[in-house]
């Protein structure tokens, strides 16, 4: 079993462009969830996606957006892009809706220039 | 003031110690508690889970939930220089929600 898997590993962008990255789920696993995580912060909520729609939303602006496929991959884009967004992002998937149970990939580390 | 507060250590201890781990949280309406432990430069790894209050061991770890006080602690019996990592607490109101979490504590078991 791969695990939950997240690409780029690294990503390297300038302040107003846009990114996305992507998450592919633990095997049966339905649900995603997206964390930001800033230097020597705990991860912060951004959203997760529940057959293929958004269920929960934390305090991040509309800038902020994803999507989730039929296959439960899913994708985060970040538009305009500030110094601040430079952080690793988490996709956590999970089972189910069963969100105790949640497994993280590595991250994807986005610095922002 | 944040949710869910962590002191940020760095705590360090001797290999053979037992690591004492805390947070306290503000919302009652939470319900499940977790412990995650991060490498640098990884993705956080689920130890341990609990439902309400109560206590819960798994191996050399012990998980406390004390609802009445607000306080969940994570408890290291017999510590490894593998054990060397940033912990982070996080809780949810039920099963299928947003996770919120500590700021982490890292620790540093010396050989």
């Amino acid at each position: 079993d791969a695990g939950v898997t997240q690409s780029p590993t690294h990503l390297i962008k300038t302040r107003g462009q846009q990114v996305t990255l992507r998450c592919s789920p633990k095997s049966g696993h339905d649900t995603v969830s997206w964390y930001q995580q800033a230097l020597g912060q705990g991860p912060q909520f951004i959203f997760q996606y529940y057959e293929e729609e958004e269920r929960q939303r934390g305090n991040f602006p509309d800038r902020f957006s994803g999507h989730q496929f039929p296959n439960y991959s899913s994708e985060l884009n970040v538009n305009a892009l500030l110094l601040g967004d430079s952080a690793l992002y988490l996709c956590a998937s999970s089972p189910d809706n069963r969100g105790t149970e949640a497994f993280f990939g590595q991250g994807t580390r986005l610095t922002v220039v | 003031q944040k949710e869910v507060e962590q002191d940020p250590g760095p705590l360090s201890v001797p290999e053979g110690a037992i690591v004492s781990l805390n947070c306290t949280y503000s919302n009652s309406a939470f319900q499940y508690f977790m412990w995650y432990r991060q490498y640098s430069r990884k993705g956080p790894e689920l130890l341990m889970y609990t439902y309400s209050s109560g206590n819960k061991e798994d191996g050399r770890f012990t998980a406390q939930v004390d609802k009445s006080s607000k306080y969940i602690s994570l408890f290291i019996r017999d510590s490894q220089p593998s054990d060397s990592a940033t912990y982070l607490c996080a809780t949810t109101q039920a099963a299928g929600n947003k996770l919120t979490f500590g700021g982490g504590t890292r620790v540093l078991v010396k050989p």
